[in-house]
């Protein structure tokens, strides 16, 4: 167990809607990064948050966005979705911002869009 | 833009054999780190070892061991001793020095672990 959680584990839904996934960092921990794990893509970096702001932005689609709240829990919105977003999401942390930084990945969140 | 090359998507290794497993990248920065995760079939991300390039000793955790060649862009992982719970995907990334960067992951090798 990382200390990373997300919620919710699996989530089903139909193109067109809008989700939230949520992420809770390891105590102490005020960096939180999310990836997206799909067939096709593999493994890819989309967002950074450090300690509020954000820190770094890698390939996320105009229609996801991201926050991370004063209390550090992150939350990844997803709108408009299509098939092609069906994909593991991953968030992990880190203590602080910096590349040395371990990232502890949570158990993700498996997104299934019909 | 850094990318990260693993030719291998499977391979399998015998229980308590050695097995080396393949990972280059591309990059014009002098300074980065270098990553193996391993995702068993649980899906969660667990970090197994680092490097960074200006270390030129190359990293060891226990049965995992690296070797790290900078000039050749070559990052390949060795796992002695295989057990079956080392059975995962294993994914080589990168990262680079500054602050706020992402981890850029290769395309995984499967690892089967035969008993």
């Amino acid at each position: 167990d990382s200390g990373v959680t997300q919620t919710p584990k699996h989530l089903i839904t139909a193109t067109g809607q809008r989700v939230t996934l949520r992420c809770s960092p390891r105590s102490g921990d005020l960096s939180v990064y999310w990836y997206q794990q799909s067939l096709d893509q593999g493994l890819q970096f989309l967002i950074q948050y450090y300690n509020g702001e954000e820190r770094a932005k890698g390939n996320i689609l105009e229609r996801f966005s991201a926050q991370q709240f004063p209390d550090l829990h992150s939350e990844l919105n997803l709108s408009s979705l299509e098939l092609g977003d069906s994909a593991l999401y991953f968030c992990a942390s880190s203590e602080g911002a910096g590349a040395l930084e371990t990232q502890y990945f949570g158990p993700g969140t498996r997104l299934l869009v019909l | 833009a850094q990318t990260v090359t693993q030719s291998q998507p499977e391979m399998s290794v015998q229980e308590a054999e050695t097995v080396t497993l393949s990972c280059t990248y591309d990059t014009s920065e002098s300074d980065y780190y270098l990553f193996w995760y391993k995702q068993p079939p649980s899906r969660q991300m667990i970090l197994v070892i680092r490097q960074e390039a200006y270390k030129q000793q190359n990293a060891t955790e226990n049965r995992f061991s690296v070797n790290f060649q900078k000039a050749a862009k070559s990052f390949s992982l060795k796992i002695s001793d295989s057990q079956l719970g080392d059975a995962a995907m294993y994914f080589c990334a990168y990262r680079r020095k500054t602050s706020g960067s992402r981890l850029t992951f290769g395309e995984g090798t499967q690892l089967t672990v035969n008993p």
